[in-house]
């Protein structure tokens, strides 16, 4: 069975901090795929990241960063000088063809 | 906007009545997924569907709700005989393919709410 975790609940921050969201997973494929999605207060989810299992390559794309680890099962999400438009609930996913969803974190970026 | 269109954005049914939510894929997509989000269970899966076929329905209650992607129009998820548990908000999403390497993209959701 997939399961995902995200233990931080809520993260508050001032403007320009950088914010890292945590996330372990755990599933018995070899070959897999985590997503972070991002729903902002007006309810919406927005696709951010996708990373497979088999590159553990470390990428930016802007202010978004993300470390995958394999040998700890963890796939982090780095948000850098956050903004306050930032502000939203942040979900970790595995994909097996249905999205199994972390409980999400809470970021709120104050000004 | 050739994103993933659900409708309605709010939907307020009385106990008892049935629930019809509605989304269209986006464009060249005939994968249909939908999630519900409940105030204390996070979002989890219920359906997925390809056009006119159920592929999993694991996640959708046994009974009362049912759901559909036919031929032609948008896929529907039905919930008859509403109670008060149902209130949430029911996302739908789409890809292109099957795939786990697929993402989903979703909708902007209805919020159903039960009186």
């Amino acid at each position: 069975a997939q399961k995902v975790t995200q233990a931080q609940t809520e993260i508050s921050v001032v403007e320009k901090e950088d914010v890292t969201l945590d996330c372990v997973y755990e599933t018995r494929d070899t070959t897999y795929y985590l997503f972070w999605y991002k729903q902002p207060p007006s309810g919406e989810l927005v696709f951010l990241i996708r990373r497979n299992s088999f590159d553990e390559q470390n990428e930016i794309s802007g202010r978004y960063s993300w470390n995958f680890q394999k040998s700890t099962s963890s796939f982090n999400f780095t948000i850098t000088a956050s903004q306050v438009v930032d502000s939203a609930v942040y979900f970790c996913a595995l994909n097996d063809y249905k999205l199994s969803f972390g409980a999400g974190t809470t970021v709120t970026v104050r000004a | 906007n050739a994103g993933v269109m659900q409708n309605p954005r709010h939907l307020v049914r009385r106990r008892g009545q049935e629930a019809r939510l509605r989304c269209s894929p986006m464009k060249g997509h005939s994968h249909v997924y939908w999630y519900r989000q409940l105030p204390e269970e996070g979002l989890k899966f219920m359906v997925y569907l390809q056009k006119e076929n159920i592929i999993d329905e694991s996640g959708m209650p046994k009974e009362r709700f049912s759901a559909e992607f036919p031929k032609e129009g948008p896929s529907i998820l039905r919930i008859q005989q509403v109670v008060r548990g149902d209130s949430a908000a029911y996302f739908c999403a789409s890809s292109l393919g099957q795939g786990a390497d697929q993402p989903q993209h979703f909708g902007d959701g209805t919020r159903l709410s039960i009186l």
